[in-house]
């Protein structure tokens, strides 16, 4: 089975504009979770979702925002991005969304802003 | 609040001896543990969890640790290292407690192990 699937890779953005992350949770899971790492930091937590409801949100602005959708796959969006949203972006998927459930990351997207 | 102190950003070790990775939690709660590995442009994969089962955790590749709830630690350790384990290792924790911070992780600032030949 696939693991946690996310898109892009890799990508560059310009200040002020917009961006857009994508990730497809493991099969069977319906927790989605969305975390920032920036280099030389630990992920710091953003947002959770579970059956397609907003469960959980860190200390971040407004500019952030995600959904899941039916399928219980998820994005994350970030508007009018600044230098500081450079970081790599993890996805997380799990069964629930109780806290000893095992969160299972995808690879990331690494955003740098220009 | 929950918050983990990961003692040491980088520790070094020669192949074939013991890996020790701190890591200390703060939480209201009895909580959930995890450690974490990332290799380099990579994303996290775990290596073990402790559930409020068995202290001592088994996890993979060699590694385990022990919940000990009266140093409120979590320490990581492997008897041999291999050149293989050269990564960067995060502790976590999170709290079985419902609420906004339900199933949310709480990260250390990461260790990086550096492994000698």
């Amino acid at each position: 089975d696939a693991g946690v699937t996310q898109s892009p890779t890799h990508l560059i953005k310009t200040r002020g504009q917009q961006v857009t992350l994508r990730c497809s949770p493991i099969s069977g899971h319906k927790s989605v979770s969305w975390y920032q790492q920036v280099l030389g930091q630990g992920p710091q937590f953003i947002f959770q979702y579970y059956e397609k409801e907003e469960r959980g949100r860190g200390n971040f602005p407004d500019r952030f925002s995600a959904r899941q959708f039916p399928n219980y796959s998820s994005e994350l969006n970030v508007n009018a991005l600044l230098l500081g949203d450079s970081a790599l972006y993890l996805c997380a998927s799990s069964w629930g969304q109780s806290s000893g459930n095992t969160i299972y990351f995808g690879e990331g997207s690494w955003l740098t802003v220009v | 609040a929950q918050s983990v102190t990961q003692l040491g950003s980088h520790v070094s070790v020669s192949e074939g001896a013991l890996v020790l990775l701190r890591c200390n939690y703060s939480s209201s709660v009895p909580p959930y543990l995890f450690w974490y590995v990332q290799y380099p442009n990579q994303g996290l994969q775990l290596l073990l969890k402790y559930t409020s089962a068995a202290t001592l955790v088994k996890g993979i590749n060699g590694f385990e640790a022990e919940f000990k709830k009266s140093e409120t630690s979590f320490h990581l350790t492997k008897p041999s290292a291999h050149m293989s384990d050269a990564a960067e290792y995060f502790c976590a924790v999170s709290e079985p407690a419902r609420g906004s911070t339900l199933g949310r992780l709480y990260f250390g600032r990461g260790t990086q192990l550096t492994v000698w030949p």
